[in-house]
């Protein structure tokens, strides 16, 4: 079936640097992408969307890239933190289409963050 | 704190016993979904509702398992004859009626059948 998923399951990245995390998917049909970021222990929290009439949005320390053409997506974490090591998850969305609206959500990057 | 609540956070139970979990949602939402997730695995989807109508339902939730939202507010989640394949995080979210808006979601409940 159609699924999102992740190219590397664990990035190591060194303090200060920035960190660059991966997601493909193959429903050409999405059209809303979520990252969100888990601690151990904890539910998923929402970092930052991305709609499908976009290519890139920016938020605090965060950017998301969106090529529908090859339809990857790709989370920029700017000044990577050892509070953002965690693992991240790219989910999609079909939005409100009249259908099931939920998330598929990929199995995830573990970013860790070295001092 | 305002978000979304989910109880108990931790669940350990024989096999054969059923166990109940509640969510509270965040209060002006009208979507809550349930989601689970085992180790090492992103949150799957359960099941959802909008108010008190339950939508849609995973092929996941197989007939042992139960969910209501009778108010349109608060949810349980009902798991009936656990099984140990049954022992995973338990996540429910909430949002507004959109489908492209933001979930947010719950602490989880780790449920644990021995």
């Amino acid at each position: 079936g159609e699924s999102v998923g992740l190219h590397l399951p664990t990035l190591s990245v060194q303090e200060g640097d920035n960190s660059i995390i991966n997601c493909a998917y193959s429903n050409s049909a999405s059209d809303y992408f979520i990252w969100y970021k888990q601690e151990s222990g904890k539910g998923p929290q929402f970092i930052i969307d991305i709609r499908s009439n976009m290519d890139k949005r920016q938020g605090q320390r965060v950017t998301v890239l969106l090529n529908k053409t090859v339809k990857h997506l790709s989370l920029q974490i700017a000044a990577t933190q050892p509070g953002d090591s965690a693992v991240y998850f790219c989910a999609e969305n079909r939005g409100n289409t009249g259908t099931a609206s939920k998330l598929t959500f990929g199995t995830g990057t573990r970013l860790q963050v070295t001092l | 704190d305002t978000g979304v609540s989910q109880d108990p956070r931790h669940k350990i139970t024989k096999r054969g016993q059923n166990v109940t979990f509640r969510c509270d949602p965040i209060s002006e939402h009208n979507r809550l979904y349930w989601y689970r997730q085992t180790l090492g695995q992103g949150p799957e989807f359960l099941t959802y509702f909008q108010n008190e109508a339950q939508l849609e339902k995973s092929r996941l939730l197989s007939d042992r398992f139960s969910a209501e939202r009778p108010k349109g507010s608060f949810s349980t989640l009902e798991i009936q004859r656990t099984e140990q394949g049954d022992s995973a995080m338990y996540l429910c979210a909430s949002s507004f009626q959109s489908g492209d808006t933001e979930a947010f979601f719950g602490q989880g409940t780790r449920l644990t059948v021995v």
